[in-house]
């Protein structure tokens, strides 16, 4: 069966730092384009990052610069690391394979930035 | 990147056919042929119904049809059934190498 499972979501502190992973069975994350996504509470859904089979990474207007999409093929795992975090990044991030043709998802791990 | 327009809403009764739309820009719904369409029931993962404009993947109804014209996508959904009440995003690629997602628009069965 194939799943996208995250973790480490949690509450942190404007300006915190956090790191959300994404353990991928029955695909392989360095052979795929696998994409981070979120939703706000109230919100629609939000595209945040990318990363290329190839390693060619891009990011959305409103994360560039603060986060950084990664995986170890080791682990078979995605990762996303998050800096400088901000009030507004408040969301459920959830990791899929695909850019275009997101078809499979994970649940969603919840990130929450308060003091 | 900015989102893509979507309608907040719309309803139809079991049976009948509706239509969303989701107006983006010659940099990304008119520019490319990478449209997509999701499903989204609340506190579920979000469902591809629709891929490359037209494109179905395996296993989701042939009730569920895309098309675009110009700057413009669309979902269109017959034979309305109760199961459909959900939230539905658009999703296109952009000229910036990005993706951007619609507003979502939230359909009813009445």
């Amino acid at each position: 069966e194939v799943q996208l499972v995250e973790s480490g979501g949690g509450v942190v502190q404007p300006g915190g730092s956090l790191r959300l992973s994404c353990a991928a069975s029955g695909l392989t994350v360095s052979n795929s384009y696998m994409s981070w996504v979120r939703q706000a509470p109230g919100k629609g859904l939000e595209w945040v990052s990318i990363i290329y089979s190839g390693g060619s990474t891009y990011y959305a207007d409103s994360v560039k610069g603060r986060f950084t999409i990664s995986r170890d093929s080791s682990k078979n795992t995605l990762y996303l690391q998050m800096n400088s975090l901000r009030g507004e990044d408040t969301a459920v991030y959830s990791c899929a394979r695909g850019g275009s043709r997101m078809d499979v998802w994970g649940q969603g791990t919840t990130v929450t930035v308060s003091s | 990147q900015s989102a893509l327009t979507q309608p907040a809403s719309v309803s139809g009764s079991p049976g009948q056919s509706i239509t969303i739309s989701c107006t983006g820009t010659s940099s990304d719904v008119g520019g490319y042929n990478y449209v997509s369409w999701y499903q989204h029931h609340p506190g579920k993962a979000p469902k591809l119904m629709i891929y490359d404009v037209t494109n179905r993947p395996s296993g989701v109804s042939n009730r569920f049809s895309g098309s675009k014209s110009d700057n413009t996508a669309s979902l269109t959904i017959s034979g309305l059934q109760a199961e459909d009440e959900a939230d539905y995003y658009c999703s296109s690629y952009t000229s910036s190498s990005t993706y951007a997602f619609g507003t979502g628009t939230k359909v009813t069965v009445l």
